[in-house]
């Protein structure tokens, strides 16, 4: 597709259940983040994959949250064992690698995850 | 370490009255500098970006920022606000860190 792409747009789920949340980047870029974005608050970083490099996974709020790359393309953020405070918009975004290292990147809409 | 501070949550300005939306950020080696627009239910695009080169940077729909090192600023600007200018707005930093960090952003709203 021409843009990122994120899959539900909306999730609603209960307390205690895992979730999985899809993001399928632009087509060739190499780079791929995960963001969340809270109510009344800014962006926060969650994980980073480039190319085949191991992921920068400081953003990571607990162990509740992992998160993989197949094949170099699309994206699954899981988190298990859901809380309230896990309610929020989970964004990817992609870039190339030269747009990647000086902050051009693409965005999806973004999930929306209400944790009952 | 790298952060970004926006002052004022919320901004409300009449339509065609001056835009101003502030960021200043903490660095400790040369920065990126960045503002991105979310508009509702949509992901967020870059409106502009500062990368070492001219200091006063030129974005798209009429926007305009100025990096001021003494400041440590990068006051995001536009001279006359449009209804359609009403979103959130984001400044972010890089420093050669892998990932951006945004700021908490600003919702400018526009009076008609």
């Amino acid at each position: 597709g021409a843009g990122v792409s994120q899959s539900p747009s909306n999730k609603v789920t209960e307390k205690g259940k895992d979730v999985e949340l899809r993001c399928d980047p632009i087509s060739g870029h190499t780079a791929l983040y995960w963001y969340r974005q809270s109510l009344g608050q800014g962006l926060e970083f969650l994980i980073y994959f480039q190319g085949n490099s191991a992921p920068d996974k400081s953003g990571l709020p607990s162990d509740r949250f992992s998160a993989e790359r197949t094949g170099g393309s699309v994206s699954t953020l899981t988190i298990q064992r859901t809380q309230q405070e896990d309610s929020a918009v989970y964004l990817c975004a992609s870039s190339d690698s030269a747009s990647g290292i000086i902050g051009e990147l693409f965005f999806g809409e973004g999930s929306r995850l209400t944790v009952l | 370490a790298q952060s970004v501070t926006q002052l004022g949550s919320h901004v409300s300005v009449s339509e065609g009255a001056l835009v101003l939306l502030r960021c200043n950020y903490s660095s400790s080696v040369p920065p990126y500098l960045f503002w991105y627009v979310q508009y509702p239910n949509q992901g967020l695009q870059l409106l502009l970006k500062y990368t070492s080169a001219a200091t006063l940077v030129k974005g798209i729909n009429g926007f305009e920022a100025e990096f001021k090192k003494s400041e440590t600023s990068f006051h995001l600007t536009k001279p006359s606000a449009h209804m359609s200018d009403a979103a959130e707005y984001f400044c972010a930093v890089n420093t050669g860190r892998r990932a951006l960090t945004f700021g908490s952003g600003t919702r400018l709203q526009v009076q008609p």
